[in-house]
């Protein structure tokens, strides 16, 4: 079974450092890999998705995610924290297979950023 | 475009009481989905449509009906409230039912609490 996990549920930053959230997956086939965030009190926005084109994605906000297959990862990285990115953040995977639309979600990382 | 709507944004309910969430899109979309958001697990798929007149169950169906008459609405069912329901609810809906790569888009969530 497919299934993601996010470590730390908790990440604190200061305000123009790096932003690095962990994203692990584990599936039998290659997945396809998703990022949302979450502000306060909203739903859920794509910030980005790995789809086999490329393992290298970027996304919007400055958002970048890299995936890589030999580590089973595919980690958000973010050079400059900005006040606006705190927000919680979730790991998610489709498929399997592709023929499906389910989402599996992590359980999120909750983004702090200091000033 | 509104994208996807849901309403109400707050109920309170009494255990044993009955009500709809109501979930609308007008992107004319092919899949739909429930999700339930709990602290510490992240969302949890409850029951997707992948066209008028289709459903399925997800990873936690119990407790919960559903419906897809149109292509728009896809409304959820609690036929006999209980506290462990107590959650936030996103409707979410994609372009093409099947296809794992699509951005899911969600809405602005349902905030549930059974007493």
């Amino acid at each position: 079974a497919q299934s993601v996990t996010q470590l730390g549920s908790h990440v604190s930053v200061s305000e123009g450092a790096l932003v690095l959230l962990r994203c692990n997956y584990s599936s039998s086939v290659p997945p396809y890999l998703f990022w949302y965030v979450q502000y306060p009190n909203q739903g859920l926005q794509l910030l980005l998705k790995y789809t086999s084109a490329a393992t290298l994605v970027k996304g919007i906000n400055g958002f970048e995610a890299e995936f890589k297959k030999s580590e089973t990862s595919f980690h958000l990285t973010k050079p400059s924290a900005h006040m606006s990115d705190a927000a919680e953040y979730f790991c998610a995977v489709s498929g399997p297979g592709g023929a499906t639309n389910k989402l599996i979600f992590g359980t999120g990382t909750l983004l702090a950023v200091q000033p | 475009n509104a994208g996807v709507t849901q309403t109400p944004k707050f109920q309170v309910l009494k255990t044993g009481q009955s009500m709809t969430l109501q979930c609308a899109q007008d992107m004319n979309h092919e899949y739909m989905s429930w999700y339930r958001q709990d602290p510490g697990m992240g969302l949890r798929l409850i029951h997707y449509s992948v066209g008028a007149g289709i459903t399925d169950q997800g990873e936690v169906p119990n407790g919960y009906n559903v419906s897809r008459s149109t292509t728009e609405d896809f409304p959820l069912r609690l036929l006999s409230a209980a506290p462990s329901q107590t959650s936030v609810y996103f409707c979410a809906s994609s372009r093409r039912g099947g296809r794992a790569t699509d951005t899911q888009y969600f809405g602005p969530g349902t905030r549930l609490t059974v007493l």
